[in-house]
């Protein structure tokens, strides 16, 4: 009964070569999510989707760029990684409007070597 | 700048004691609060929000705004609460701001 799922759990990728990582939501939310949590620090929104409306967090390097294609899934693309991108990044979805609780993916966690 | 601080990284308890993880927050306007849980090798979940005002897993949190805080307790620690603790504060209408977490853990 997974709702929001993230594939892969972990994904190791080299220093520049692109990289995508998916998500995709059962729950039918209309507001999806991508956060980036280096260790030990607070979970970073990057952006988010309101139906097909992007909204960019103004700090998220270009570097970072998401896509979604339909109301189920979300894509986050990284185009050229650096050592400092590696982190876990979580996808998330709302209902929007005046939603009462976000609903989190288990994550990705992205190695750069 | 809209800020949520929880100031101890690492909590540690005994089965039994009352449990305080600490938030205090920065926000120019009406505030609305939650606390997630992360369990080990499970997902993040929201445990409560400050809006409902309920207990959840015997966990309570009330919202001060002259001290800019929304403190979670639980009288009575239990092994099973061990895990990781975030305070977050909705930012406009569909962003969340996370605190730097809790990790807490009940030693029995």
């Amino acid at each position: 009964d997974a709702m929001v799922i993230q594939n892969p759990r972990y994904q190791v990728t080299q220093f520049g070569k692109p990289v995508t990582l998916s998500c995709s939501q059962t729950l039918n939310h209309n507001v999806m999510y991508w956060y980036q949590q280096k260790s030990s620090q607070a979970p970073k929104l990057l952006f988010h989707y309101y139906d097909k409306d992007f909204n960019n967090e103004a700090d998220t390097p270009d570097n970072f760029q998401s896509r979604r294609p339909n109301t189920s899934f979300c894509f986050l693309d990284i185009r050229s990684p650096g050592l400092g991108d590696a982190a876990m990044y979580l996808c998330a979805t709302s209902r929007g409007g005046d939603w009462v609780e976000a609903f989190f993916g288990q994550g990705t966690r992205l190695t750069v070597v | 700048a809209q800020r949520v601080t929880q100031p101890e990284k690492l909590l540690s308890v005994f089965k039994g004691a009352p449990v305080e993880l600490k938030c205090n927050y920065s926000y120019s306007g009406s505030p609305e609060l939650f606390w997630y849980v992360q369990y080990s090798r499970q997902r993040l979940q929201l445990l409560l929000r400050h809006i409902s005002r309920e207990s959840i897993k015997g966990f309570t949190a009330d919202l001060n705004k002259g001290e800019t805080s929304f403190h979670l307790k639980k009288p009575f620690a239990q092994e099973e609460d061990s895990a990781m603790y975030y305070c977050a504060l909705r930012q406009g209408a569909q962003k969340l701001v996370f605190g730097q977490g809790t990790r807490l853990t009940i030693n029995p």
